[in-house]
């Protein structure tokens, strides 16, 4: 499974746009990139998910550079209910590999 | 639409005794999963459900464990018998499949259900 890595936390204010970064130096061509977001309590919940360039919906935008090898996660003027643990998975297949996510405090 | 289902909620055990979890998946998905992440680390795969077969069980910590999909609708876990490191949060989740860019299912959404905390006193 490729791993990735990210930053343990990050603080934002409401109204701010927010980006975190994901590495996955070993990603292998078959596998997706994929961003969930977890509340406290509350099982994983799915972003967005992206195989290269620019994918966007309703919640946010996922960049992946041309070697594959890291993505950002955008997440425009966030609210204080996008507080959250959000992960950066690989996905090939149907195993997931979660790591430790990065933890979200927005500020009012 | 009703999502992924879990129970109980919460399941306060002594070691050695045993205790079965269980997941409704949503209606219609064929593979299901458990995950589970245990004193506050990762949430960890456990092991996948294509209709009522084991697809891929690399993630059962050891034979204490044992899933089941009788049917290939709901699923349980049943822990037996339980120890301390058992304690933790079961997650369930549940997918259809898509046909992914490589032309198989590379590509899929899983559904989470809340989880079931599980307490091994």
């Amino acid at each position: 499974l490729a791993k990735t890595t990210q930053p343990i936390s990050m603080d934002s204010y409401e109204g701010q746009e927010v980006n975190i970064t994901c590495s996955h130096n070993n990603i292998a061509t078959n596998d997706y990139i994929t961003w969930y977001q977890q509340f406290p309590s509350q099982g994983p919940r799915f972003i967005i998910q992206g195989y290269k360039t620019k994918v966007t919906n309703e919640v946010a935008s996922l960049f992946i550079p041309a070697d594959r090898k890291s993505s950002t996660l955008s997440l425009p003027r966030v609210s204080l209910s996008d507080t959250a643990v959000y992960y950066c998975l690989v996905v090939n297949f149907n195993k997931f590999y979660f790591g430790s996510g990065t933890k979200l405090n927005v500020k009012p | 639409e009703a999502g992924v289902t879990q129970f109980p909620s919460h399941s306060v055990i002594e070691k050695g005794q045993t205790v079965t979890l269980r997941c409704d998946p949503i209606s219609g998905h064929d593979n299901l999963y458990w995950y589970r992440r245990v004193m506050g680390k990762e949430i960890k795969f456990l092991l996948h459900f294509v209709k009522e077969s084991k697809q891929d069980e690399s993630g059962m910590p050891n034979n204490r464990f044992l899933a089941e999909r009788t049917g290939g609708t709901y699923s349980t876990l049943k822990v037996q018998p339980a120890e301390l490191e058992d304690s933790g949060v079961y997650f369930c989740a549940s997918s259809q499949d898509r046909l992914g860019r490589f032309g198989y299912s590379s590509y899929n959404e899983q559904f989470f259900g809340p989880g079931t905390r599980l307490t091994v006193l």
